[in-house]
């Protein structure tokens, strides 16, 4: 296994702009993970894909966020209009069909 | 739902000496419960889980973890820390069955070990 990988490690944006965040699973794991993590604070659930399948959102999700997993694949999260309050980690992970989740190394995001 | 509560934000120890890390939970159904290890600017590592049977897990890197049903704790313990251990740790549940397995993390406990 080559692990989660997560791209880009680091973006910095100005207020307002869009950002897109990208995230490789272990291959054949067919469920994904985004998690958010501020600074001072354990992660907290964004969102969950079961194969291409979006499943759940977190209320956390507003409408400037969303989602993707096209084929089942990688998976893309895209934060439009970005604000100051979105700067924080963001965690993705997969698992196969367990309750075991694989952690990528996130990406890091800091919106000026 | 599910919540976690790390007792501790900071445990300042020494090299060679034991640790232990706290770590309840409240939950309304079966849950799987989870230590995780981040190391600065990088992402979560899984150090044990507790599924079910044996309430004593043992992890990587010489850690273990008891699980009591009774007090709704999951403490972590080492007998003899390194250096290397310093890092921010993470406990977590998630419930059992269904297929949505996400994770409720605590605050986490910054392990710093001095020599």
């Amino acid at each position: 296994d080559t692990g989660v990988s997560q791209n880009p490690r680091h973006k910095i944006t100005k207020r307002g702009q869009n950002v897109t965040f990208r995230c490789d699973p272990i291959s054949e794991h067919n469920r994904l993970y985004w998690y958010r993590q501020t600074l001072g604070q354990g992660p907290e659930f964004l969102t969950y894909f079961q194969n291409e399948a979006q499943l759940e959102k977190s209320r956390l999700l507003s409408d400037r966020f969303s989602a993707e997993r096209p084929k089942g694949s990688f998976s893309t999260l895209e934060i439009q209009r970005t604000e100051q309050g979105d700067s924080a980690m963001y965690l993705c992970a997969s698992s196969f069909p367990s309750e075991t989740q694989y952690f990528g190394p996130g990406t890091r995001l800091l919106v000026l | 739902a599910q919540s976690v509560t790390q007792l501790d934000s900071q445990v300042p120890v020494f090299e060679e000496a034991p640790v232990e890390l706290r770590c309840n939970y409240s939950s309304s159904v079966s849950v799987y419960l989870f230590w995780y290890v981040q190391y600065p600017n990088q992402g979560l590592q899984l150090l044990l889980k507790y599924l079910s049977g044996s309430t004593l897990v043992k992890g990587i890197n010489g850690f273990e973890a008891e699980f009591n049903k009774s007090q709704t704790s999951f403490h972590l313990r080492k007998p003899s820390v390194h250096i290397s251990d310093t890092a921010e740790y993470f406990c977590a549940v998630s419930g059992r069955g269904g297929s949505n397995y996400k994770l409720t993390f605590g605050k986490g406990t910054l392990l710093t070990v001095n020599p």
